[in-house]
């Protein structure tokens, strides 16, 4: 696999399900990014790790739960989600965290399409 | 915090046809500027960047933009459409540890 994988592609899932989304990455960046895409709404950076660290958290709601456990792997976990927070939910990644400092390309995964009933 | 907007939300064009997708950027200072596009089904994919020097920006599928600082804008070109051109583009600026997007532009390519 090459660049940036994320699975599942889709998934439904109750208001009171927990799940989750899973991205990885095979291009050796130490940056990982989770944004969301809802219809009509620019993307919205949700999170931010670096080496694993987080560096933002973007005022996402606690049902929303990162996970880091190592520079290719990032996942997000899922609780009590609301029909609202139905969208795509894009993973990037980019070589260093300061996409914003140094301009860092980010490149994204395919997404995951979520419904919550 | 640096934005982009994009002005237009759909565009239609004819296969063969130019394009020209619109960019302002708000910024003082030269801001870097980034190309997205978003196939459907797909995640998004970087056609060109910008972080100074020459103006006139190749990327890739036969994309170009130029910077204009007098205009505050960045915009696409495409001298020739192809239907698979067909596809969501969005426009960047980093804020923070990220970038942010303009709300994207819908390119429908009739034949």
């Amino acid at each position: 696999e090459t660049g940036v994988t994320q699975t599942p592609r889709h998934l439904v899932m109750g208001m009171t399900n927990k799940k989750s989304l899973k991205c990885e990455q095979h291009l050796g960046h130490n940056a990982m990014y989770w944004y969301k895409q809802s219809a009509k709404k620019p993307l919205e950076l949700m999170f931010v790790y670096n080496f694993k660290e987080q560096t933002e958290n973007n005022s996402v709601p606690s049902r929303f739960s990162p996970e880091c456990p190592n520079s290719s792997h990032l996942f997000l976990h899922l609780h009590t989600l609301q029909p609202e927070d139905s969208a795509l939910y894009l993973c990037a990644s980019s070589q260093d965290g300061l996409a914003g400092l140094i301009a860092d390309t980010q490149y994204f995964g395919p997404g995951t399409r979520l419904t919550v009933l | 915090a640096q934005s982009v907007t994009q002005p237009d939300i759909h565009i239609t064009v004819s296969e063969g046809a130019s394009l020209e997708l619109r960019c302002n950027y708000s910024y003082g200072a030269t801001p870097y500027l980034f190309w997205y596009v978003q196939s459907p089904g797909q995640g998004l994919q970087l056609l060109l960047k910008y972080f100074s020097g020459d103006t006139l920006v190749q990327g890739i599928k036969g994309f170009e933009a130029e910077f204009k600082r007098s205009q505050s804008s960045f915009n696409l070109r495409k001298p020739s459409v192809h239907w698979s051109d067909a596809a969501e583009y969005f426009c960047a600026v980093p804020s923070g540890y990220a970038l942010n997007f303009g709300k994207g532009t819908s390119l429908l390519v009739t034949p």
